[in-house]
């Protein structure tokens, strides 16, 4: 199973700040199936990247994500007030598919 | 618009078995992985496991393996979950989702609570 860590448990920032958080895999992503999910409270997940650095359907450009490997970064470039929220990694080349624990960017 | 919308009992007793359905609305159950994945109050998200559409395939996280079966039924679009001999340790909002393989998931139903206690 492949385990991923998301840092930093918790990011404070005011909105126009850039967020950084980061997503390490115990092993290689196969393919380069990594995405990202945005969580608010009470919703479901919406997926923002999709094949590392892919957006979805409707998302901003100030969402970007790269990285390869085992090291992976999601940089949302100037924060806006809906962006605060939980963030999850996702591996999805392997079985069983994982979920990192989540960063919380929060209101600095 | 793609629609998902899970149902099932609320309350689960310890030892028993947990039952959902997932209704698809708004477009084809046909051509995607359709998934189940949980989330206990409070952390993170659980990857239970998921099913093609005409069931040829289904994967399931080796922690669950022995008590999930996940089934679908395309006449009826939807899918079900069925999760034996619940703990506690099984309470969680589970959500339905549709998993398009390497394009990821992409639709979500709103989740429902199953707590188990008696």
């Amino acid at each position: 199973e492949i385990v991923l860590t998301q840092s930093p448990g918790t990011l404070s920032l005011s909105p126009g700040e850039r967020a950084t958080l980061s997503c390490r895999a115990s092993q290689s992503v196969s393919s380069s199936f990594l995405a990202w999910y945005q969580q608010k409270p009470g919703q479901a997940p919406g997926l923002l990247i999709y094949e590392v650095s892919n957006r979805a359907t409707g998302v901003p450009d100030r969402f970007s994500g790269s990285g390869s490997g085992t090291d992976f970064t999601l940089t949302i470039s100037r924060l806006e007030p809906e962006d605060f929220a939980v963030y999850y990694c996702q591996q999805y080349g392997s079985s069983p598919l994982t979920f990192g624990g989540g960063t919380k960017v929060e209101i600095k | 618009q793609v629609q998902l919308q899970e149902s099932g009992p609320g309350l689960v007793k310890p030892s028993e078995t947990l039952s959902l359905t997932c209704t698809v609305s708004g477009g084809s159950i046909n051509n995607y992985y359709w998934s189940w994945i949980r989330q206990p109050p409070g952390k993170g998200l659980e990857w239970i496991g998921y099913i093609y559409y005409n069931s040829e395939y289904t994967s399931y996280n080796p922690s669950l393996k022995s008590r999930v079966t996940i089934s679908i039924d395309m006449s009826k679009n939807h899918f079900s979950l069925r999760l034996t001999s619940v703990t506690a340790a099984d309470t969680a909002v589970y959500f339905c989702a549709r998993d398009r393989g390497q394009l990821a998931i992409d639709y979500w139903g709103q989740g429902t609570l199953v707590t188990v206690s008696s």
